[in-house]
């Protein structure tokens, strides 16, 4: 069963840092696009950043560039969101998902970021 | 800043047919953006329903459409079903390795 494991979530303070893993479960991490996309509570989601399949590539939104970084590691079937200068309007849940252009292939259950003093 | 627009909301009838559509704010969406378009309900995750314009994912149903109307991406919902009834997001691929989601369409089925 393909699967993706979002963990890393939890509360922190303006300012503060975090780091967020993606597990994949059923499926070859290595042969895709990675990408983060967060949803804030009654929002749209937001495309936040992606990640070549070799890790020799990433592109990021201009909401997060330069506080946010992409890593993967293939042999680990795993991918991460290093997030610094987190913001309230961090909040959101973040979830990970293989992209291929517009085509998000599928998703994790999301992993809960509140930025709260 | 790139923004992406769609309509607040729609209504439409049991069996009905309806468009959504997906703008940009400098000018006309066309293939090379890429138009995505995402179901999502309360509390669950989206479910991409249309990639690359008009390529249905896997299990979509046929009458789910996507296509390129004038200026703006469109998603057309064709024989509207009860379980229709939720929140459509598009995206484009905008610029540079950049992707934009849109502001998103409730469509109600009543």
């Amino acid at each position: 069963e393909v699967q993706l494991v979002e963990s890393g979530g939890g509360l922190v303070q303006p300012g503060g840092s975090l780091r967020l893993s993606c597990a994949a479960s059923g499926f070859t991490l290595s042969s895709y696009w990675m990408s983060w996309v967060r949803q804030a509570p009654g929002k749209g989601p937001e495309w936040l950043a992606n990640i070549r399949q070799d890790g020799g590539d990433e592109y990021y939104a201009d909401s997060v560039r330069g506080r946010f970084t992409i890593s993967r590691d293939n042999a680990k079937n795993s991918m991460y969101l290093q997030m610094s200068s987190l913001r309230a309007e961090d909040t959101a849940m973040y979830y990970c998902a293989p992209q291929s252009y517009t085509q998000f292939h599928f998703w994790g259950l999301g992993t809960l970021v509140t930025v709260s003093s | 800043q790139t923004v992406v627009t769609q309509e607040p909301s729609f209504s439409v009838s049991p069996g009905g047919t309806v468009t959504l559509t997906c703008g940009l704010s400098y000018g006309s969406v066309s293939t090379s953006h890429h138009p995505g378009w995402y179901q999502q309900t309360p509390g669950q995750a989206p479910r991409t329903l249309i990639y690359s314009t008009n390529t249905r994912s896997s299990g979509v149903p046929d009458r789910f459409s996507g296509s390129i109307l004038g200026n703006k991406a469109a998603l057309t919902i064709t024989g509207a079903q009860a379980d229709d009834e939720s929140d459509y997001y598009c995206a484009l691929y905008v610029h540079n390795g950049i992707y934009v989601f849109g502001t998103g369409t409730r469509v109600t089925v009543l």
